[in-house]
């Protein structure tokens, strides 16, 4: 069964906007982490957020916790044309690393 | 490191033959996990690994499904008989859990069609 939920499943924006996708998951987690994935790729690790942390930052991605509400955010600013692609959320508890079914993002350029 | 490799990149065969896939963990991770995605049900995790150990194989869809680890620098994946509905990229990714909490590197896939 799946453990993370992203939503919206589809989003599309134009080039230099901000793009925000949700997850939210059911049970404890020790961290939780969000990858991409270009087509016919596997998937790239891009942040990981733990469950004491609240808010974190990588260049021009920002991801949020809220372990009170079991959900997350990925925010990507002044998005491009290659960010296009299916964004994870992956939580981790006990090594175990399991996926939402992910949220396929277009930029316009 | 050459990252996590898996073979063959692509596999197209008959329904009722054996299929292995391969894969070829990062040097020093101790985590592998294998992943099958479709677009039906998106990546689900077959089973996991830990010190070339099965600790949760609770995603292996049936009996046909087997995953062995016989040292740290290698895992296989078999089906045997294949069916059509195992058509699918299946993913392996290592990690290390040496550290808590640590990133998933992936491999390339191995995008299996059963006709």
């Amino acid at each position: 069964s799946q453990q993370g939920e992203e939503d919206p499943q589809a989003l599309s924006i134009q080039e230099g906007e901000n793009a925000t996708m949700n997850c939210s998951y059911k049970t404890s987690i020790n961290n939780l982490q969000w990858y991409r994935q270009n087509s016919g790729r596997g998937l790239v690790h891009l942040i990981l957020i733990r469950s004491n942390e609240r808010e974190k930052h990588s260049g021009r991605l920002r991801v949020t916790l809220d372990t009170s509400k079991k959900s997350s955010s990925l925010l990507i600013t002044a998005s491009r044309a290659a960010d296009t692609a299916s964004y994870f959320c992956a939580t981790g508890a006990n090594s175990k690393l399991t996926f939402g079914k992910g949220i396929t993002l277009s930029v316009r350029p | 490191d050459a990252g996590v490799i898996q073979s063959p990149r692509h596999e197209v065969t008959e329904m009722g033959q054996e299929v292995t896939l391969r894969c070829k963990p990062i040097s020093g991770h101790n985590s592998l996990f294998w992943y099958r995605q479709t677009m039906m049900r998106g990546l689900e995790l077959l089973i996991y690994f830990n010190n070339n150990v099965p600790i949760d194989d609770s995603g292996m869809p049936e009996d046909r499904f087997s995953a062995k680890m016989p040292n740290a620098s290698f895992s296989t994946l078999k089906i045997q008989p294949s069916e059509p509905r195992d058509s699918a990229v299946y993913f392996c990714a290592s990690s290390s859990t040496r550290q808590t909490n640590t990133e998933a590197f992936f491999g390339q896939g191995t995008r299996l069609t059963v006709v």
